[in-house]
């Protein structure tokens, strides 16, 4: 069965300070997505990066970077320089092919970033 | 390019009224989804069509929620009667997709969401 966890419920860093998402998954899947999402205070999920279970290639995007490591079923999510309007909940979510590629989130990272 | 619409943003009822919802998608977007999202949680998938059809339902509570897209366009996801535990933000989401794999996972555009209250 896929599974999702995300272990940090909330993290709270001062504005400029480097933070990183964990995200753990289980599948059993050799074919499976993995995906990022930012949740404002208005509601609306934001799609941010997809990577697919046969590309383990970091990337970077700006101030963003995420580390794919199947070896421990991570998909971390490094936001540098941390700005307020980071403020959000972060989801990270699975896809496999056995489960008809339905995505399941994890329960999402609460991140406060202070001024 | 408009973004995922739905309507209302907000609904407060009574236990045991019914409740319906709305979502118009991006336009060119055959995929829609339905997730319902707790306090605290991720959105929980309850349905996804491909056009017309509702390829997952497999987690729509039959016995109390509906829902439809008739011509493939926009949608309604209905609760009746509603219940307490029904008290959530209902998300609906649309994308590009189609069978093959690799649009399959195309990312998904979210609307903002329908807060339900039932007291």
């Amino acid at each position: 069965a896929q599974k999702v966890t995300q272990a940090q419920t909330e993290i709270s860093v001062v504005e400029k300070e480097d933070v990183t998402l964990d995200c753990v998954y289980e599948t059993r899947d050799t074919t499976y997505y993995l995906f990022w999402y930012k949740q404002p205070p208005s509601g609306e999920l934001v799609f941010l990066i997809r990577r697919n279970s046969f590309d383990e290639q970091n990337e970077i995007s700006g101030r963003y970077s995420w580390n794919f490591q199947k070896s421990t079923s991570s998909f971390n999510f490094t936001i540098t320089a941390s700005q307020v309007v980071d403020s959000a909940v972060y989801f990270c979510a699975l896809s496999e092919a056995k489960g008809g590629f339905k995505t399941i989130f994890g329960a999402g990272t609460r991140l406060f970033v202070k001024a | 390019e408009a973004g995922v619409v739905q309507s209302p943003r907000y609904k407060i009822i009574e236990k045991k009224q019914p409740v319906a919802f709305w979502c118009n998608p991006i336009s060119g977007h055959n995929t829609l989804y339905w997730y319902l999202q707790n306090l605290g949680q991720g959105p929980e998938l309850l349905i996804r069509y491909e056009n017309e059809e509702a390829v997952d339902d497999s987690q729509l509570p039959k016995d109390r929620f509906s829902a439809e897209r008739l011509k493939g366009v926009d949608s309604t996801l209905k609760i009746q009667p509603a219940e307490l535990g029904d008290s959530a933000v209902y998300l609906c989401a649309s994308s590009r997709q189609g069978a093959a794999q690799a649009t399959v996972n195309n990312e998904q555009f979210f609307g903002p969401g329908t807060r339900l209250t039932v007291l």
